[in-house]
């Protein structure tokens, strides 16, 4: 079982639509947790931590169910530019080691 | 600030050649990691240190590649031999401190391809 999975997708949604993405973690004594976001070609950029209370930022919300081993990200209100590759992040009980996922793909059509 | 700086942005070598890929971290960062994407791999980690000091390696593929910390503002991640499915883009990321709650902030990447 991989240490991290998520659907590829692709999600292909229309603008102002709500989407959300699972990732799955393999870890229970994972303990940071982070969605970052990819655009082609480019290198990965944070765009939120998840908290354990579950954190707002905008139209933006991440979640982490810790019982049953995943985060989530939700996005309403979808823009064009929210197109990317959303990477699920986990830290290892162990060291500074963080294990990306694979991403899942997001396409906003207009 | 001039973020993570990589270079060459691109590379393209022979089967059997040396390769040697730079990076310079954030001033001030004091851990340096390695990461290289493929399609079929996603994001993988090669190496990390803090303070200079390599801390994991478990993820260097095997001999032929090797990295090092000469100061806090230079590494470097040599293959040699080079193969044709070392093919990927290669990441470089600093961050501040040796915590697993610290951003990562990455470089622009290698794309480096063995012909």
């Amino acid at each position: 079982r991989k240490e991290v999975e998520q659907d590829p997708g692709p999600f292909n949604v229309p603008e102002g639509a709500t989407v959300a993405f699972n990732c799955t973690y393999s870890n229970s004594a994972s303990q940071s947790f982070f969605w970052y976001r990819q655009d082609c070609r480019k290198e990965p950029k944070l765009l939120m931590s998840v908290y354990s209370s579950g954190n707002e930022d905008g139209r933006f919300t991440a979640q982490l169910n810790r019982a049953s081993q995943y985060i989530s990200l939700l996005i309403r209100d979808s823009k064009l530019s929210d197109s990317a590759t959303y990477l699920c992040v986990v830290s290892l009980e162990y060291g500074n080691k963080l294990v990306f996922g694979a991403g899942t793909i997001l396409r906003v059509k207009s | 600030d001039a973020g993570v700086i990589q270079s060459p942005r691109h590379e393209v070598t022979e089967m059997g050649q040396e390769v040697t890929l730079r990076c310079k971290p954030i001033s001030g960062h004091n851990s340096l990691f390695w990461y290289r994407q493929t399609m079929m791999r996603g994001l993988e980690l090669l190496i990390y240190f803090n303070n200079n000091v390599p801390i994991d390696d478990s993820g260097m593929p095997e001999d032929r590649f090797s990295a090092k910390m000469p100061n806090a503002s230079f590494s470097t991640l040599k293959i040699q031999p080079s193969e044709p499915r070392d093919s990927a883009v290669y990441f470089c990321a600093s961050s501040f401190g040796s915590s697993t709650n610290e951003k990562l902030f990455f470089g622009s990447g290698t794309q480096l391809s063995v012909l």
